[in-house]
């Protein structure tokens, strides 16, 4: 049974360039959540995808969008970008919803923009 | 205030002994509670969830949660080396389906 996987691992890319992360979410999974971590802080919420709509965002700006698929993968695409949105970009797929939903990381995605 | 409050540590805690992590959050009505491992470098790893009052425990750890006290804690047992990692609180909002994350507790196991 597949986790959540996520491509690229590593990425180093210029600032004002654009880039897109790509998930997928755990077998049986239909939601997923992205999320921000700088280095020493705990993860930051962008926005949540279910039946292929954004279903919540956090307080990031419109330079940040995605998209999800029929197949429940995930797209997140960062325009314009500055030196500090370099970071750890995660994934969490879970199942739903509901209060009591569980959601499981994949590996990251290490973004540099220099 | 923070929405999730946790101690940065870093908490040294001697191999074997108990360790003992907190977390406080400022929503009334979060229901789900949950607490991620993550090791330098790799991302989180859920390793216990507590929706409600009391404790639950699910072998090396016990996870605490009072409500009226908004407060949650984790206590690991006869720690080990590989328990040095860092902890993170996460609360699910009940007004909301996104789960929150606290910066944090740095544990580091000496032997």
């Amino acid at each position: 049974d597949a986790g959540v996987t996520q491509s690229p691992t590593h990425l180093i890319k210029t600032r004002g360039q654009q880039v897109t992360l790509r998930c997928s979410p755990k077998s049986g999974h239909d939601t997923v959540s992205w999320y921000q971590q700088a280095l020493g802080q705990g993860p930051q919420f962008i926005f949540q995808y279910y039946e292929e709509e954004e279903r919540q965002r956090g307080n990031f700006p419109d330079r940040f969008s995605g998209h999800q698929f029929p197949n429940y993968s995930s797209e997140l695409n960062v325009n314009a970008l500055l030196l500090g949105d370099s970071a750890l970009y995660l994934c969490a797929s879970s199942l739903g919803g509901g209060l009591n939903t569980e959601a499981f990381f994949g590996q990251g995605t290490r973004l540099t923009v220099v | 205030q923070k929405e999730v409050e946790q101690n940065s540590g870093p908490l040294s805690v001697p191999e074997g002994a108990i360790a003992s992590l907190n977390c406080t959050y400022s929503d009334r009505v979060s229901q789900s509670f949950f607490w991620y491992r993550q090791y330098s470098g790799k991302s989180p790893e859920l390793i216990m969830s507590i929706y409600s009052n009391g404790d639950k425990e699910d072998g090396r750890f016990t996870a605490q949660l009072n409500k009226a006290s908004q407060y949650v804690s984790l206590l690991i047992r006869d720690s080990q080396p590989s328990d040095s990692a860092t902890y993170l609180c996460a609360p699910r909002l009940s007004s909301a389906s996104k789960i929150i994350f606290g910066s944090g507790t740095r544990l580091s196991i000496r032997p």
